[in-house]
């Protein structure tokens, strides 16, 4: 099993729509809990961290469920520049160390004109 | 303020050369970590580096790869006697002293091609 997991996509949707991600992780000692983007052959880009009690920024709603390990992402009124892979990730203690993050393979979105 | 640097942004080694890849953190950032995306797949760890210090090695493949972080100068990947299953993204990133673990700020990658 995955230490993360998302469904991989694509995700096809018309401008203006809602879209919702999920993400279920294994580890129950997990710290820490983002929301990453990444365009086409570029570098990841911090979306927003995510906290039990969810948080929101703007379009974007991310919630964190612990007791299911799960973890999601709202993106409402969804533009032509949200196509993008959203990654989960998460950051598992490993080795003594509470600095590597564990990286989903990431759910691939196109909104549509 | 410039972000993470990496170079080269594209690298094309024959099978058995070295490949090298830089990184230069954030100004002020002390923390160093090496991430390769294999194609159609998620970003995995491969090591975190402070200045002189590896702290955590433990996603770097047994063999053939190392990495360093000198006191002066920038982050290296080295990998020698490169093979297909090689031929990757290699992103770094960075974070600053005592941050949060989500501030990595993460570079442009080098795409390495092994012939």
């Amino acid at each position: 099993r995955k230490e993360v997991e998302q469904d991989p996509g694509p995700f096809n949707v018309p401008e203006g729509a809602t879209v919702a991600f999920n993400c279920t992780y294994s580890n129950s000692a997990s710290q820490s809990f983002f929301w990453y983007r990444q365009d086409c052959r570029k570098e990841p880009k911090l979306l927003m961290s995510v906290y039990s009690s969810g948080n929101e920024d703007g379009r974007f709603t991310a919630q964190l469920n612990r007791a299911s390990q799960y973890i999601s992402l709202l993106i409402r009124d969804s533009k032509l520049s949200d196509s993008a892979t959203y990654l989960c990730v998460v950051n598992i203690p490993f080795s003594g160390s509470a600095r590597q993050l564990t990286f989903g393979s990431g759910t691939q979105l196109t909104v549509l004109p | 303020n410039a972000g993470v640097m990496q170079n080269p942004r594209h690298l094309v080694r024959r099978r058995g050369q070295e490949a090298r890849l830089r990184c230069s953190p954030m100004k002020g950032h002390s923390h160093v970590y090496w991430y390769r995306q294999l194609p159609e797949e998620g970003l995995k760890f491969m090591v975190y580096l402070q200045k002189e210090n590896i702290i955590d090695e433990s996603g770097m493949p047994k063999e053939r790869f190392s990495a360093e972080f000198p006191k002066e100068g920038p982050s290296i990947l080295r990998i020698q006697q490169v093979v297909r299953g090689d031929s990757a993204a290699y992103f770094c990133a960075s974070s600053p002293p005592g941050g949060r673990q989500e501030t990595q700020y993460f570079g442009p990658g080098t795409r390495l091609l092994v012939l």
